[in-house]
């Protein structure tokens, strides 16, 4: 068990749709991350967040926004749902404000149909 | 970021050891070795990290050649719950942005 945890566990919503995806980092890491893994991309950075502030944005499409809550926990929302979104979403944590010792959740996988 | 080459699978008997090698021979002075892995549609997870010494942990010892060319994790007794992706990784600290990047890693099977 990593200490972070994300909610839901599985969500299954139609195209166009739009669903908000939580995780709460471990007790006392500042940073929150953000990564997509569909089985043709593997693994990729969407976005970054410390302490309530964006840290670093990667692929992440127009359509997705995050933010980071003062209690720390972080949502993404992904928005006009396509069939491509479909993927597992996982969120990590790290003590600084940047590092590579992340810690990752279970992840949501999302199913758009 | 230095490119790492890994061997796209290995079995090991459960209770031996287990010898994951990593060839990153283009990595420079400031960059560092991560090991991470990721059971079946589970988060990946951290196991270890180093820049030159050899570094060990509750979960495995990293070992690094002198000239850091090539490095390997070594999980001491392997058991089925090790059965997982393995991934090598080599990042520079100083880098702006902290995102992961997994190549194709070594799917490790534990055989009972």
């Amino acid at each position: 068990d990593s200490g972070v945890t994300q909610t839901p566990k599985h969500l299954i919503t139609a195209t166009g749709q739009r669903v908000t995806l939580r995780c709460s980092p471990r007790s006392g890491d500042l940073s929150v991350y953000w990564y997509q893994q569909s089985l043709d991309q593997g693994l990729q950075f969407l976005i970054q967040y410390y302490n309530g502030e964006e840290r670093a944005k990667g692929n992440i499409l127009e359509r997705f926004s995050a933010q980071q809550f003062p209690d720390l926990h972080s949502e993404l929302n992904l928005s006009s749902l396509e069939l491509g979104d479909s993927a597992l979403y996982f969120c990590a944590s790290s003590a600084l404000a940047g590092s590579y010792e992340q810690y990752f959740g279970p992840g949501t996988r999302l199913t758009v149909t | 970021d230095a490119k790492t080459t890994q061997p796209p699978s290995m079995d090991c008997a459960e209770g031996r050891a287990a010898n994951l090698p990593c060839n990153h021979s283009t990595i420079s002075g400031n960059e560092y070795v991560y090991w991470y892995r990721q059971i079946h549609s589970q988060g990946p997870q951290y196991i270890i990290h180093g820049l030159k010494n050899n570094e060990t942990n509750e979960m495995a010892s990293l070992i690094i050649t002198e000239d850091r060319k090539s490095s390997t994790l070594i999980l001491p007794h392997a058991t089925l719950r090790d059965t997982a992706v393995y991934y090598c990784i080599v990042r520079w600290a100083g880098a702006g942005s902290y995102q992961l990047t997994f190549g194709k890693g070594t799917k490790l099977s534990v055989i009972p």
